[in-house]
């Protein structure tokens, strides 16, 4: 089946540094990506969405300028948490969909702690 | 816009009883429904989805759904739980991008 892989798989970094948080779909291609984020015991709430090529749709209340994404190919999708805080603390999860897929193919996941 | 509700924080159950999973939704026209699976520090595991067709959907890991558009239900069920089950489950919506229940946390146990 359709593998997606995010890496890393959880990171620890210091407050005020920026992290990158890479997303590929290996065995197809994704015209779309999805960013979500998840807090403890809670559901995932959808960041934006990125298309190859174009910039990414964020949600209300997403800083933009905080989480940047880049959709530069049609396999690989960025995170970037810029100037992290601690409240970024989080659980990052990608996603991917292409229009003759479906379900969604999740990521495992990215554990980020900010110091 | 569309949503789905999931009534149910938590579900226990013993080992070798029934599951089920309860989930309900809203959308303005057709649903498009999913459930996912994910375990504890991972991403979501896709169990089975609604399109058309058979009310009574079957999926992975001996999990089946059925829809019932009179109710607007898509609970999630399992004959003989497996304490492997135990987990954090989620019922979605789709049009284009998923929308997500809360999740209830499933516990079986031995």
């Amino acid at each position: 089946g359709a593998v997606v892989s995010q890496h890393p798989s959880w990171v620890i970094c210091k407050s005020g540094t920026s992290v990158k948080i890479e997303c590929r779909s290996l065995d197809f291609q994704a015209t779309t990506m999805f960013w979500y984020r998840q807090f403890p015991k809670q559901s995932l709430m959808l960041m934006a969405t990125s298309n190859e090529g174009s910039k990414a749709t964020y949600e209300q209340g997403v800083e933009k300028d905080k989480f940047l994404i880049n959709h530069a190919s049609l396999t690989l999708s960025t995170l970037t948490v810029t100037s992290a805080h601690p409240e970024d603390s989080s659980f990052y999860i990608c996603s991917a969909w292409t229009p003759l897929s479906s379900p969604l193919h999740f990521g495992n996941g990215t554990r980020l702690t900010v110091t | 816009a569309q949503s789905v509700a999931q009534p149910e924080d938590q579900v226990n159950v013993a080992e070798g009883n029934p599951l089920t999973v309860k989930c309900t939704y809203s959308v303005s026209g057709n649903p498009y429904l999913f459930w996912y699976v994910q375990y504890p520090n991972r991403g979501l595991q896709f169990l089975l989805k609604y399109i058309t067709g058979d009310n009574l959907v079957k999926g992975s890991y001996g999990f089946e759904a059925e829809f019932n558009k009179s109710q607007t239900s898509f609970h999630l069920k399992k004959p003989s739980a497996l304490v492997s089950d135990s987990a954090l489950y989620f019922c979605a919506v789709a049009d284009y991008k998923l929308s997500f229940g809360a999740g209830t946390t499933v516990t079986v146990r031995a």
